[in-house]
């Protein structure tokens, strides 16, 4: 098992450009999450889905879309990327909701200039 | 506001020394309570959670309800036990976590 992959590792924007981070789990879990670390910030919830084909905003969605078209894979859009979405972000993957452990993906470093 | 603070950014302990490392949340109703754990060049992974009431590699967490604090605790730290450690309430009114700011331990030999 691979457990929880992101795709890229690290990319490098324009302001203004867009992309589509790709995160892939193969254990089944029904919950995905999108997560964008900042220092100093710890961790914060942009969106997740709670199956195939349901998404719901997190704490910090604007300026993300994301979407769950099959059970595995959550993707997450940046349309027109800006120097505040700066970040490393972490996908997670969960059985079910709040009591269940979360596994996490290695992460993606994005820096847009 | 569902809120959860740790207010040390950086601990830094030898070898051998008792360790705590403090989170403080602040939620309503009855939060679920976890301790994730960032080691150098590895992925943030749980370490423990409250319901499990279980030690950890060493590491324990109480409950206290009345200070609504979560503190991780070990008595004899070891150089492995540095890493990233991050508080993380949830609640089951929004079935999400909150992770805090993280604190970076340090073990020296």
């Amino acid at each position: 098992n691979a457990g929880v992959t992101q795709t890229p590792k690290f990319r490098v924007l324009k302001t203004g450009q867009s992309m589509t981070l790709l995160c892939a789990q193969d254990m089944n879990h029904e919950y995905m999450y999108w997560y964008r670390q900042d220092p100093g910030m710890g961790l914060r919830l942009i969106h997740y889905s709670v199956g195939e084909g349901t998404t719901a905003k997190g704490e910090v969605p604007d300026g993300y879309n994301v979407s769950r078209l099959k059970k595995q894979n959550f993707l997450l859009g940046l349309e027109s990327a800006a120097p505040s979405q700066t970040s490393v972000y972490f996908c997670a993957s969960s059985p079910g909701g709040l009591s269940y452990e979360q596994y996490f993906g290695p992460g993606t470093r994005l820096t847009v200039t | 506001a569902q809120r959860v603070t740790q207010p040390e950014k950086l601990l830094s302990v030898f070898k051998g020394a008792p360790v705590e490392l403090k989170c403080n949340y602040s939620y309503s109703g009855s939060p679920e309570l976890f301790w994730y754990v960032q080691y150098s060049r590895q992925r943030l992974q749980l370490l423990l959670r409250h319901i499990s009431r279980e030690s950890i590699k060493g590491f324990t967490a109480d409950l206290n309800k009345g200070e609504t604090s979560f503190h991780l605790k070990k008595p004899f730290a070891q150089e492995e036990d540095s890493a990233m450690y991050y508080c993380a309430p949830g609640s089951y009114n929004t079935d999400k976590l909150i992770f805090g700011t993280g604190t970076r331990l340090q073990v020296f030999p």
